[in-house]
């Protein structure tokens, strides 16, 4: 069973400051992902990566930036966190290829900006 | 538009009903998968199921891709089934990497 682990799973952040939002996962897959859940838009893909080194912008990256250090690490890092940013992030890592990518997902970070 | 759309947004059974839960899509790729998700958690994948039907336990998920459409149908339901179920897909040719989640359905089972 892959095993993803986000951290922290719950943060209160002030406006302006810098946010480091931690996911690491265990299976040894290529691509992983950043997701936000907000009420009223679902789930909403940030960034994705397909293998250490690389980053690709999702479908709302601004205010976000990534890190893919490593097969299994990707952080999520909020420069300057405003309280738009306020929501559920949930990370996931996928084998990739169009045969098949079943996502395997974090338990989420409740981020709280204010 | 939305090119991922679930229907219904949300639905309330009592336990023992059968339930049957729909997602449409704006593109003919064959990656759809659904997924459960707990009140208050994370995401688990059910199915992917890219054409056809499969099976697993009382759950059984049907994508017809000529019609742009996947259902996803619970049989005998149990309060244990309430949380929001979505569907997601690619919607681009991507090596099916960036998947794009409907709205979800959330269901609530009464006892």
């Amino acid at each position: 069973e892959a095993a993803v682990t986000q951290s922290p799973r719950n943060k209160v952040a002030v406006t302006g400051g810098k946010v480091t939002l931690s996911c690491n996962q265990t299976n040894n897959h290529n691509n992983m992902y950043w997701y936000r859940q907000d009420t009223g838009h679902g789930l909403r893909l940030i960034h994705y990566s397909y293998g250490a080194g690389s980053t690709e912008k999702g479908d709302i990256p601004d205010g976000y930036k990534a890190s893919r250090p490593s097969q299994e690490n990707f952080s999520l890092i909020l420069e300057l966190a405003t309280p738009s940013q306020t929501s559920v992030y949930f990370c996931a890592s996928g084998e990739g290829g169009q045969s098949g990518n079943t996502l395997y997902f974090g338990e989420g970070s409740r981020l709280i900006v204010v | 538009g939305q090119q991922v759309q679930q229907s219904p947004a949300s639905l309330v059974l009592q336990e023992g009903e059968n339930a049957e839960l729909q997602c449409n899509f704006s593109t003919s790729l064959n990656s759809m998968q659904w997924f459960y998700q707990r009140p208050g958690g994370s995401l688990v994948s059910l199915f992917y199921n890219p054409s056809g039907t499969k099976h697993s336990g009382r759950l059984t998920s049907t994508t017809v891709i000529k019609e742009r459409r996947s259902s996803l149908h619970i049989s005998s339901s149990q309060t244990t089934d309430s949380g929001t179920y979505l569907c997601a897909l690619p919607l681009n040719n991507n090596a099916g990497a960036k998947l794009t989640f409907g709205g979800g359905t959330r269901l609530t089972v009464r006892p």
